[in-house]
């Protein structure tokens, strides 16, 4: 069954550093988003992407905050300079033509130090 | 954004009990999703509806999208030790992002 992966499954960083972090969505998707979720706490959206560019973004996603679908098949959510409260689970994922069902990664557990 | 009451927060259920949550919003949806999450892994996909009334199941789940569109719900039947988990609700409005409750963590008792 197709599945959205994600590397690494955890990164620790110290405070200030740039992590980029790197997902695969599912291959025929077309909408690919990134979420976050801090320990014990709801998912909450970032930031959504199609046709190559920012559809939607929260308030969360700020400046230090960007994507990139460098390739046909990456989609990468770049921290520019961590901070500690950057620590927390990503999650990555994709739907496809629909848009509406979306299918998230194992996530990648960001630990900045 | 829209905000999203989900509960009960937690319960403790005995295995073989059905098993039943809910979501409500101030503000209306067009999709109501489900999802179930492990400890340390993404949510998964349990169960999508696209209309408003609409009840649909997968295997023991059953879920509905309430009339309003600002409510629904979902029930587990005869539950099982592997039911354990956090389940959280989504709703999607016009836009590509999902709203997503709080979650509520179920306890099987064997």
């Amino acid at each position: 069954e197709p599945e959205v992966t994600q590397t690494p499954s955890h990164q620790v960083t110290q405070m200030g550093q740039e992590v980029i972090l790197r997902c695969v969505p599912i291959s025929n998707h077309l909408y690919f988003y990134w979420y976050r979720q801090i320990l014990g706490q709801k998912v909450e959206f970032l930031v959504s992407f199609y046709n190559n560019e920012i559809s939607e973004k929260s308030e969360i996603f700020d400046d230090q905050f960007s994507v990139e679908r460098p390739d046909g098949s990456n989609f990468t959510l770049k921290i520019r300079s961590t901070k500690l409260e950057d620590s927390a689970m990503y999650f990555c994922a994709s739907s496809g033509p629909g848009w509406r069902d979306a299918f998230f990664g194992q996530g990648t557990r960001l630990t900045v130090v | 954004g829209q905000q999203l009451n989900q509960s009960p927060q937690s319960m403790f259920i005995q295995e073989g009990e059905d098993v039943s949550m809910n979501c409500t919003s101030s503000s209306i949806f067009n999709t109501w999703l489900w999802y179930k999450q492990d400890p340390g892994e993404g949510p998964v996909l349990l169960i999508a509806l696209y209309k408003a009334g609409e009840l649909t199941s997968n295997g023991r789940l059953t879920a509905q999208f309430g009339i309003t569109r600002k409510d629904s719900f979902l029930n587990i039947s005869a539950s099982i030790p592997s039911d354990v988990g956090i389940y959280f609700c989504a709703g999607q409005l016009n836009d590509y992002k999902l709203s997503f409750g709080a979650g509520t963590t179920v306890t099987v008792r064997a």
